[in-house]
């Protein structure tokens, strides 16, 4: 039972477009909602997080879109890169210790 | 300043064996866990502790024990392999402050056969 819900896995994007990745929760509890990038062969790297009180967080290229009301959240990356190539993975957390639950990742590949 | 460091890199074991995998910070922070990453299941977590004498399961505990008998280490124990545990296994650390994963290790790949 996936409690984070990520599509697509996998996408492919000419350079200068636009990456979208969308992610959809159930739990009400999760209150943290952070996106990690992996490139091969390393670990997760934490890329942007966000609060449910706010719709929008924008960090450079980087972009989450939060919609409280139905439950989801998105990523965009603006004027993509072959250098952005790499797995996506959502996330929500929640409770004291904040426990990280994660999607099951997106595959991105920037092509020239 | 190493972050947080994982060995071995890679492992292979047969089924029944044990071994325990390392992780090691250097940034003092108060939370460490343990992941497993799987195709298409993303990070599951398996162990977590938030400070030295202190642990909890996460998600997937099964077969694996942890310890923080220290700030800085915190290893996870496989008892009796299974070809199951075959995955990728990433430490992280982050400050009690931090809503979520800060630092994670470079992982361990291990294969049970």
């Amino acid at each position: 039972q996936q409690q984070v819900k990520q599509s697509p896995q996998s996408l492919i994007v000419q350079k200068g477009g636009i990456s979208i990745i969308n992610c959809a929760y159930e739990n009400t509890a999760f209150d943290y909602f952070p996106w990690y990038q992996q490139f091969p062969g390393k670990g997760p790297a934490l890329l942007i997080a966000i609060r449910p009180d706010v719709s929008e967080k924008k960090e450079g290229r980087f972009t989450i879109s939060f919609n409280k009301s139905a439950k989801q959240f998105s990523l965009h990356i603006m004027d993509s890169q072959p250098g952005d190539s790499a797995t996506y993975f959502c996330a929500a957390g929640s409770g004291g210790y904040q426990k990280v639950t994660f999607g099951i990742g997106t595959k991105l590949q920037v092509i020239p | 300043n190493a972050g947080v460091t994982q060995t071995p890199k890679f492992q292979v074991l047969k089924t029944g064996q044990s071994m325990t995998l390392q992780c090691a910070q250097d940034m003092n922070h108060e939370y460490m866990s343990w992941y497993r990453q799987d195709p298409g299941m993303g990070l599951r977590l398996i162990h977590y502790s938030v400070g030295a004498g202190i642990t909890d399961q996460g998600e997937v505990p099964n077969g694996y024990n942890v310890s923080r008998s220290t700030t800085e280490d915190f290893p996870l124990r496989l008892l009796s392999a299974a070809p199951s545990q075959t995955s990728v296994y990433f430490c992280a650390s982050r400050e009690q402050s931090m809503n979520t994963e800060a630092f994670f290790g470079q992982g361990t790949r291990l294969t049970v056969v």
